[in-house]
């Protein structure tokens, strides 16, 4: 079956790392993202990752994927308040058109 | 920036009205989808369309909802009798074609409410 599950809420201090985490249980996922949701906008890119990949740096966002446990997590290196968001992970696999969203991690930062 | 948008940002109804949400997708993208949010719960497909006509629903699309490309531009939800739970919002998107490494963008949603 089809579950991406994540956790509700996250608060950090500015300049502190952010990780948010996400579970799913679809092992035959070809790509995973991360999506930003601000507040009355709509969801933005942040990254994606291949399943065949461990990990992706881009900037100040490193995506690790482990596999094995069906788990991705994304690392915000120096938070800053322009980073207060909720933050979805969804995936998507060979033969639909779809992405699986998860519920979504408010992330707050506090300065 | 290219950019999906969605019309109005907003829309209150009566239940069992008929409601369609407009979006304008990107101009060289292929595929279409529709994605709803009901308040605190997870985003959730709803369809996808591509060469005029349906490529996959979810079981949450039924005979209530259809899509429509009626132009070159627009691409539109409409909900024939709205029932309360239909109230979410609701996310356009569009991809250039439909390999899992091409971005889906998202437009900014409608905010549908039924009373």
């Amino acid at each position: 079956g089809e579950d991406v599950e994540q956790s509700l809420f996250l608060s950090v201090r500015e300049g502190d790392s952010s990780v948010i985490n996400c579970t799913y249980t679809d092992s035959s996922s070809t790509y995973l993202y991360w999506y930003k949701q601000e507040p009355g906008a709509g969801l933005q890119l942040l990254t994606y990752i291949f399943s065949n990949m461990d990990m992706k740096q881009d900037q100040r966002l490193t995506v690790l994927l482990n596999k094995k446990d069906k788990h991705l997590s994304l690392r915000i290196a120096d938070t800053q308040t322009g980073d207060s968001a909720i933050y979805f992970c969804a995936e998507t696999y060979s033969g639909t058109y779809k992405y699986i969203f998860g519920t979504g991690t408010r992330l707050k930062v506090l300065a | 920036e290219p950019e999906v948008t969605q019309t109005p940002s907003h829309q209150v109804t009566q239940m069992g009205q008929e409601v369609i949400l407009r979006c304008v997708p990107i101009s060289n993208h292929l595929y279409f989808y529709w994605y709803r949010q009901i308040l605190g719960q997870k985003v959730e497909f709803l369809v996808s369309f591509y060469n005029n006509e349906i490529s996959e629903k979810s079981e949450i699309f039924d005979d209530q909802f259809s899509v429509e490309r009626p132009d070159g531009s627009n691409f539109t939800l409409k909900i024939r009798s709205t029932k309360l739970e239909d109230s979410a919002m609701y996310f356009c998107a569009s991809s250039e074609n439909a390999a899992g490494d091409n971005e889906q963008f998202f437009g900014p949603g409608t905010r549908l409410t039924v009373l």
